[in-house]
């Protein structure tokens, strides 16, 4: 079955403690990115990665980290994570990033005290 | 600066009859939209899109509607069913330009 993974889908943790959050996807993708989705604001690009080892910045980046080691993976690494960053974090995955649909996870519940 | 914009938070409809979800946005480099349905604990899952080349786009009972020259875009579900309650964005983006996403609408069908 076609499906982007994404672990945990529940995270409480304390300020200060770095956590990874990974994302695997089993469709070829080129193209994947992380998402934040807050009330009243929607789905935010965080990073996104063209292929492997090409990754960027989206719209939200600051006190994120990524990595695109291997085609499939893209984990979201918060070093240093602060009460701010509590969000419902989705990780996406689409054959190229112009005008191709996006697969997402099922998504990951941090929360930050 | 939101380039989409959903300024319908919310909205009720009867079983059987049509909603129409609104979507506008700012940035007129924008050449396709999509819309997503996403459903509590599951991530958004693709519903339809249209690119700016067309003004319909229909998919069984979804139907996508394009004003350019209002820069709006609307989704008609008919007839509404209770498995269609969900929360739907849209997004608009471009060759030059990423997929931005609007705030989303919580759709609400009664039985």
């Amino acid at each position: 079955e076609a499906q982007v993974t994404q672990n945990p889908r529940y995270l409480i943790t304390v300020t200060g403690k770095k956590l990874t959050v990974t994302c695997s996807q089993n469709m070829n993708h080129e193209y994947m990115s992380w998402y934040r989705q807050d009330p009243g604001l929607g789905l935010r690009q965080i990073y996104y990665s063209m292929n492997v080892e090409v990754t960027d910045k989206g719209d939200v980046p600051e006190g994120y980290k990524v990595s695109r080691k291997e085609k499939r993976n893209f984990p979201l690494i918060l070093e240093s994570p602060s009460p701010n960053q509590t969000s419902l974090y989705f990780c996406a995955s689409s054959f190229r990033e112009y005008n191709s649909p996006l697969h997402f996870g099922n998504g990951t519940r941090l929360t930050v005290t | 600066d939101q380039q989409v914009k959903q300024n319908s938070p919310s909205l009720s409809v009867q079983e059987g009859r049509i909603s129409i979800l609104n979507c506008d946005y700012t940035n007129s480099m924008f050449d396709y939209f999509l819309w997503y349905k996403k459903y509590p604990a599951e991530g958004p899952t693709f519903l339809i899109s249209i690119s700016s080349i067309k003004d319909k786009n229909e998919d069984g009972r979804f139907t996508v509607f394009l004003n350019k020259s209002a820069k709006h875009l609307s989704l008609h579900i008919v007839p509404s069913q209770p498995g269609d309650s969900a929360v739907y964005f849209c997004g608009g983006g471009g060759a030059t330009n990423k997929l931005i996403f609007g705030t989303g609408t919580l759709l609400a069908v009664q039985p």
